[in-house]
């Protein structure tokens, strides 16, 4: 069964500072992997996902199969990044049925 | 992009009630779905609509109680059947388009 972890529940950090969010998953085939966002009173939205190799607001996210890892890392945060993020795996052909991770609050302080 | 409108946006429900959500897109799409997101738990896929055909649900979700109807490629409803307060969740249309899942702003859902 598909599996995704993120461990930390809340990120604090400072305006400036690097920041990670750390995701690990579990599935037996070639994985898809996202990263979604929820900002303050709004749906949840896509931010990147692993086969589109691209930056989105300053965020990146490598897989890494050998550790099973999808880090998502922004070289300096800013305020507006603060939000619920979201890592999620799908498999097979299906990419609309994801597994989501717990999530984690990030919290940019000024 | 999709646009998705779910609604209601929130209700208030008692114990063993049933509740309709509805969920327009504004674009043809073939792959509909509902999740929900209990109280301090992450998303959870509840079932893929499928158009002209009886929805698939996952493990642990079964017809009887999640009632799910799919007339057309942009109209879906999901039915919260004799709800109980453990229902209390928001739910969560959501559609594959372009390559990306797109989704509703959700339906919060609150049962005495």
């Amino acid at each position: 069964a598909q599996r995704v972890t993120q461990p930390e529940k809340l990120l604090s950090v400072f305006k400036g500072a690097p920041v990670e969010l750390k995701c690990n998953y579990s599935y037996s085939g070639s994985p898809e992997l996202f990263w979604y966002v929820q900002y303050s009173r709004q749906r949840l939205q896509l931010l990147l996902r692993h086969i589109s190799r691209e930056s989105i607001k300053g965020f990146t996210a490598d897989l890494n199969k050998g550790e099973t890892s999808f880090h998502l890392k922004k070289p300096f945060a800013q305020e507006e990044d603060s939000a619920m993020y979201y890592c999620a795996v799908a498999g097979g052909t299906s990419y609309g049925k994801l597994t989501f991770g717990q999530g984690t609050i990030l919290t940019v302080h000024p | 992009s999709a646009v998705i409108s779910q609604k209601p946006s929130r209700d208030i429900c008692q114990r063993g009630t049933s509740l309709t959500i509805q969920c327009q897109v504004d674009s043809q799409v073939t792959m509909m779905f509902w999740y929900r997101q209990q109280p301090g738990q992450s998303l959870t896929l509840i079932a893929t609509a499928n158009q002209g055909s009886e929805a698939t649900y996952e493990s642990g979700f079964v017809i009887d109680k999640f009632p799910i109807s799919r007339p057309n490629l942009t109209f879906s409803t999901l039915t919260v059947s004799n709800m109980s307060p453990e229902d209390s969740s928001i739910y969560l249309c959501s559609v594959w388009s372009n390559e990306k899942l797109f989704f509703g702003s959700g339906t919060q859902l609150s049962v005495l």
